[in-house]
């Protein structure tokens, strides 16, 4: 157990809607960071956030956005969902994520599927 | 920019014999660190070994080691004595140290099978 956890675990919906992913980091951990892992393109990093700011992005789709709150948790929405969204979503948390050395530990994560 | 290469997308081993996962690195960052991660078939990412490219010797954990070799710019994941639990997708990572490298940037994976 990795100390990160994430709700739900499963989530079905149809096209055109919007959810709402959670994710609680590890006791003491600053930075979160969403990650999406399709099948046909591998893990790819979202975004990331430290401390309640928005520190990088990756390849985050315009209908995808996130947060994170003064306690710490983050949510990752995405909205107008499409079938290409279908995959695993995960979020890792580390400490401040400054170091190169800062390890990144994973939740169990969403697995989402777009009917 | 910095790339990951796995190049074996499936591999096979015995049970308690070693084997070595490939991963090959592309980076102009003169620090960066190297991590994998093991994936099973449950799905959860778990992290299993850092190397620094300056750390001056191989790191290890348990069963598991890391051969550096920095100037072949390569950074495989060697597993002792493998157990039938081994039997997932490895992914080797990177991270940097320079502005957009300090993301970690990931190889597609290999996907180990450990025979009885």
């Amino acid at each position: 157990d990795s100390g990160v956890t994430q709700t739900p675990k499963h989530l079905i919906t149809a096209t055109g809607q919007r959810v709402t992913l959670r994710c609680s980091p590890r006791s003491g951990d600053l930075s979160v960071y969403w990650y999406q892992q399709s099948l046909d393109q591998g893990l790819q990093f979202l975004i990331q956030y430290y401390n309640g700011e928005e520190r990088a992005k990756g390849n985050i789709l315009e209908r995808f956005s996130a947060q994170q709150f003064p306690d710490l948790h983050s949510e990752l929405n995405l909205s107008s969902l499409e079938l290409g969204d279908s995959a695993l979503y995960f979020c890792a948390s580390s400490d401040a994520g400054t170091y190169i050395s800062d390890t990144q530990y994973f939740g169990p994560g969403t697995r989402l599927t777009v009917l | 920019a910095q790339k990951i290469t796995q190049t074996q997308p499936g591999m096979f081993v015995q049970e308690k014999e070693a084997v070595t996962l490939d991963c090959t690195y592309d980076t102009s960052d003169p620090s960066y660190g190297l991590f994998w991660y093991k994936q099973p078939s449950s799905g959860e990412m778990i992290f299993l070994i850092y190397q620094g490219s300056y750390d001056q010797q191989n790191a290890t954990e348990g069963r598991y080691s890391l051969n550096f070799q920095k100037a072949r710019k390569s950074a495989n994941l060697v597993i002792s004595a493998s157990q039938l639990g081994d039997s997932a997708m490895y992914f080797c990572a990177m991270k940097g140290n320079a502005g957009n490298n300090r993301k970690l940037i990931w190889g597609l994976g290999t996907s180990l099978a450990v025979n009885p």
